[in-house]
């Protein structure tokens, strides 16, 4: 596989649920993020990884958790979720650290729908 | 006032029209613009990347950079249906810390 993978493609959980949401990159980034995409919002950066070292953490609520074990897998813990948290969670990754100078590349994302 | 202002479209045109997709910005330490195209139930991918005003041309696409009115721009020649998607824009500031600021997206449907 090349390129950045999200999975799953979509998850519907409860709000009591717990879930994690998982992104590979097999470019040789050393710089991941991930983003929210809700309609007719920008993107949302929540996490920034860089070296594997967490470097911004943009006031995200602590029932978002992120994990990042090496530079080439990202994961987002998910606990005890509102429904205005059902969005797109897109992951991405750039080979320039953490800004993005080269540009991102994206993951298809995940489609999160709390109920 | 946002960052970065986008019209959200969505903007439907012809088969083979010039598309003219725009955005604005409020921060002059933004120096840096880059266009994503984002296809349905995909993530955005980046299609061109420009520093100074001006323009930069790649095929069918022309970015195009007004500094002093802060003012971005992505043409389309001769558009296609495969061109149907949303184009974010995006901005990157100089020095320290960098960061990426998107638009909200304007949608785009060209029709055949």
């Amino acid at each position: 596989e090349t390129g950045v993978t999200q999975t799953p493609r979509h998850l519907v959980m409860g709000m009591t649920n717990k879930k994690s949401l998982k992104c590979e990159q097999h470019l040789g980034h050393n710089a991941m993020y991930w983003y929210k995409q809700s309609a007719k919002k920008p993107l949302e950066l929540m996490f920034v990884y860089s070296l594997e070292e967490r470097v911004e953490n943009n006031s995200v609520p602590s029932r978002f958790s992120p994990e990042c074990p090496n530079s080439s897998h990202l994961f987002l813990h998910l606990h005890t979720l509102q429904p205005e948290d059902s969005a797109l969670y897109l992951c991405a990754s750039s080979q320039d650290g953490a800004g993005g100078w080269y540009g991102y590349t994206f993951g298809s994302g995940t489609r999160l729908t709390v109920v | 006032q946002k960052e970065v202002e986008q019209d959200p479209g969505p903007l439907s045109v012809p088969e083979g029209a010039i598309v003219s997709l725009n955005c604005t910005y409020s921060n002059s330490a933004f120096q840096y613009f880059m266009w994503y195209r984002q296809y349905s139930r995909k993530g955005p991918e980046l299609l061109m990347y420009t520093y100074s005003s001006g323009n930069k041309e790649d095929g069918r696409f022309t970015a195009q950079v007004d500094k002093s009115s802060k003012y971005i721009s992505l043409f389309i020649r001769d558009s296609q249906p495969s061109d149907s998607a949303t184009y974010l824009c995006a901005t990157l500031n100089s020095g320290g810390y960098q960061k990426v600021t998107f638009g909200t997206g304007t949608k785009l449907q060209v029709i055949p």
